[in-house]
């Protein structure tokens, strides 16, 4: 079975704090994925990577960014949390190219006073 | 640019009733459709997708949706739900271009089955 793990469930934060969103997949993805999810709202995607150091911006990229150092991991990183973060983050991976699914983890949600 | 739409945010029905989840898209070329599941606070799987031939899809457990290209739809049925079948439901599509990894969501509809 393919699992990707987040490494927080539950995370509250400052406002101005710097906040790192941990995702490991164990399947050996090219692609990794970064959405946040708000009620009424659906995915957005923030970031995605398909390689290892590579990066594209998603729809929402602006106030994040990323770091995919190892094929396994891909970080959310916010530079310096706003209340407007407050949401559900979801990392999802994929296998190479093609209509491939995507495998999502079980979410971050994060709250910041 | 893709996007879509789900009609509906919240869809209540009874247990044994069926039911219709309803998702257009827009898009000036093909595209593929899928339909994935969030059971409550877990992340999402994959329900069906559709790529190419047969218009109509099912899953394991029971649902369907069916392709229609002139009417821009991708609607999701089950004839009969349970209450495990209670989650929310995102409709979402992709291009098919070589490269494209990209998946664009609808809203979500929140199914409640009630018993």
């Amino acid at each position: 079975d393919v699992k990707v793990t987040q490494s927080s469930r539950y995370l509250v934060k400052r406002t101005g704090e710097k906040v790192f969103l941990e995702c490991v997949q164990d399947m050996d993805h090219e692609n990794m994925f970064w959405y946040r999810q708000d009620p009424g709202l659906g995915l957005r995607l923030i970031y995605f990577s398909y390689d290892v150091k590579m990066k594209e911006k998603g729809d929402i990229p602006e106030g994040y960014s990323v770091s995919r150092e190892k094929k396994e991991r891909f970080s959310l990183i916010l530079e310096s949390a706003s209340t407007n973060q407050t949401s559900m983050y979801l990392c999802a991976s994929s296998f190479g190219q093609g209509a491939r699914e995507q495998y999502f983890g079980p979410g971050t949600r994060l709250t910041v006073t | 640019a893709q996007s879509v739409t789900q009609l509906d945010s919240q869809v209540p029905v009874f247990e044994e009733a069926p039911v219709e989840l309803r998702c257009n898209y827009s898009s000036s070329v093909s595209v593929y459709l899928f339909w994935y599941v969030q059971y409550p606070n877990q992340g999402l799987q994959l329900l069906l997708k559709y790529l190419s031939g047969s218009t109509l899809v099912e899953s394991i457990n029971g649902f369907e949706a069916e392709f229609n290209k002139s009417q821009t739809s991708f609607h999701l049925r089950k004839p009969s739900v349970h209450i495990s079948d209670t989650a929310e439901y995102f409709c979402a599509v992709r291009s098919p271009r070589q490269g494209a990894q990209k998946l664009v969501f609808g809203q979500g509809t929140r199914l409640t089955i009630n018993p």
